[in-house]
């Protein structure tokens, strides 16, 4: 089983500011990881998928990086609703797994 | 839209079937996925099934225990779960793609307690 670990816990930030968010696979997976957006009392969310690609609807300044074990979802801008926790999930092997989010939270 | 049902209270080593109720899109051409969330936690895929029927993958926390199936001529997503245990309290999601599923229900909650 492949593990997925996130980094921070929890990130404390101003709306406006960087969000940097990090997940580091136990093994690679290419390039088949994807974000997840939850807010409390909502079903998750996909944000990125392939790594990189914005799911339909996902605003630019939300955007995806990394390959093989290292990934990182950035959002260039926090507005007001983006605070919420946000998951990765590799797609590379079965079982699928996620890692165990990231809170990002207003400071 | 998705529309998950049958959850409930009930007892360690129970069963239930959880159902989710597809609709808006072409139900039987889409792989779907069962992922689930304990209180308090994150999330835990599941299952998932191809779009006619096969194959089926399980977590190793459920397998042998769970069974997903589909109904395709009524656009129902199951999951048949037994020996149910404490553990597998948690709201339940089903989701379409097998993937990185895209579009979520909004879930039923099964809670496993004496």
């Amino acid at each position: 089983e492949i593990v997925l670990t996130q980094s921070p816990a929890t990130l404390s930030l101003s709306p406006g500011e960087r969000a940097t968010l990090s997940c580091r696979a136990s093994q690679s997976v290419d390039s088949f990881l994807a974000w997840y957006q939850q807010k409390p009392g909502q079903a998750p969310r996909l944000v990125i998928y392939d790594a990189s690609n914005r799911a339909t609807g996902v605003p630019a300044r939300f955007s995806g990086s990394g390959s093989g074990t290292d990934f990182t979802l950035t959002i260039s801008s926090l507005e007001p609703e983006d605070f919420a926790v946000y998951y990765c999930q590799q797609r590379t092997n079965w079982p699928r797994t996620f890692g165990q989010g990231t809170k990002v939270e207003i400071k | 839209q998705l529309l998950e049902s049958g959850g409930r209270l009930l007892q360690p080593g129970g069963s239930l079937r959880l159902s989710c109720a597809a609709s808006g899109f072409h139900f039987s051409t889409y792989d779907m996925s069962w992922v689930r969330q304990a209180p308090g936690k994150g999330l835990e895929w599941v299952s998932a099934i191809g779009g006619g029927g096969t194959p089926t993958f399980y977590a190793d926390s459920v397998q042998g225990r769970f069974v997903i199936s589909r109904d395709n001529s009524k656009n129902m997503l199951f999951l048949q779960m037994n020996s149910l245990r404490a553990e597998d309290t948690a709201l339940y999601y089903c989701a379409t793609g097998a993937g990185s599923p895209d579009f979520w229900g909004q879930g039923t909650l099964v809670t496993v307690s004496s």
